[in-house]
């Protein structure tokens, strides 16, 4: 079985640009999780989705951050009008469930920024 | 094997002897804790977890321990191999939607 797929897994972007990362979770899997990892430190939860729906998105900041799972296809997490401080690892966990733990993560988006 | 909290951000430990990760965590509604290990340039494996109505759990090589009293999880692995060699996360599950809390991790370095 496949495991969390993440594309792409290097990103570079220019400051103001906006990028696209992409989460297909594990078959039979319908929650995603979002996080963020900087340099030297943990992962930081950002948003968690189940199919079409935003379930919990505390942790994603206010602007220029979205995070979307459709009916049909991959999570996107999308961030406009990148800044250098979005240079981070975002990683994407998934679960069948709600509550469903373990949470397996894919091997992650490395963004960086001009 | 010595053990180190999470201030100490490195573990140095022999090929064959015993390690021990130790980690506090902060919220004492947390009802699940789990252990990942993450290798350069990849994500967060799972190794094993807790729930909070146990105490112990084994798993091949690898036990885990919680101390609710004190809010203390650790992680053993006996006879430490140099494919052991990675970055350790605790995580706890603060019971709201499944999200899970990260610590900062430590550094595990198995000498030959």
């Amino acid at each position: 079985n496949a495991g969390v797929m993440q594309n792409p897994r290097h990103l570079v972007r220019r400051r103001g640009q906006e990028a696209r990362l992409r989460c297909s979770p594990m078959k039979g899997h319908s929650h995603v999780y979002w996080y963020r990892q900087l340099p030297e430190e943990g992962l930081k939860f950002m948003v968690y989705l189940q199919k079409e729906n935003i379930i919990d998105e505390s942790g994603m900041p206010k602007e220029r951050f979205s995070a979307e799972f459709p009916k049909e296809g991959p999570s996107i997490l999308r961030i406009q009008q990148v800044v250098r401080g979005d240079s981070a690892a975002y990683f994407c966990a998934s679960s069948p469930n709600r509550g469903g733990q373990p949470q397996h993560f894919g091997d992650g988006t490395r963004l960086s920024i001009l | 094997g010595e053990s180190v909290g999470l201030h100490l951000p490195t573990l140095s430990v022999q090929e064959g002897d015993n390690s021990i990760i130790n980690c506090a965590y902060s919220n004492s509604a947390s009802d699940y804790f789990i252990w990942y290990k993450q290798e350069s340039g990849k994500g967060p494996q799972f190794i094993i977890d807790i729930r909070s109505n146990m105490d112990k759990r084994q798993g091949q090589r690898v036990t885990v321990l919680l101390n609710k009293t004190v809010k203390h999880l650790s992680l053993q692995i006996a006879a430490t191999q140099p494919g052991d060699s990675a970055v350790y996360f605790c995580a706890e599950n603060p019971g709201a939607n499944s999200k899970l809390t990260f610590g900062k991790g430590i550094t595990l370095s198995v000498r030959p």
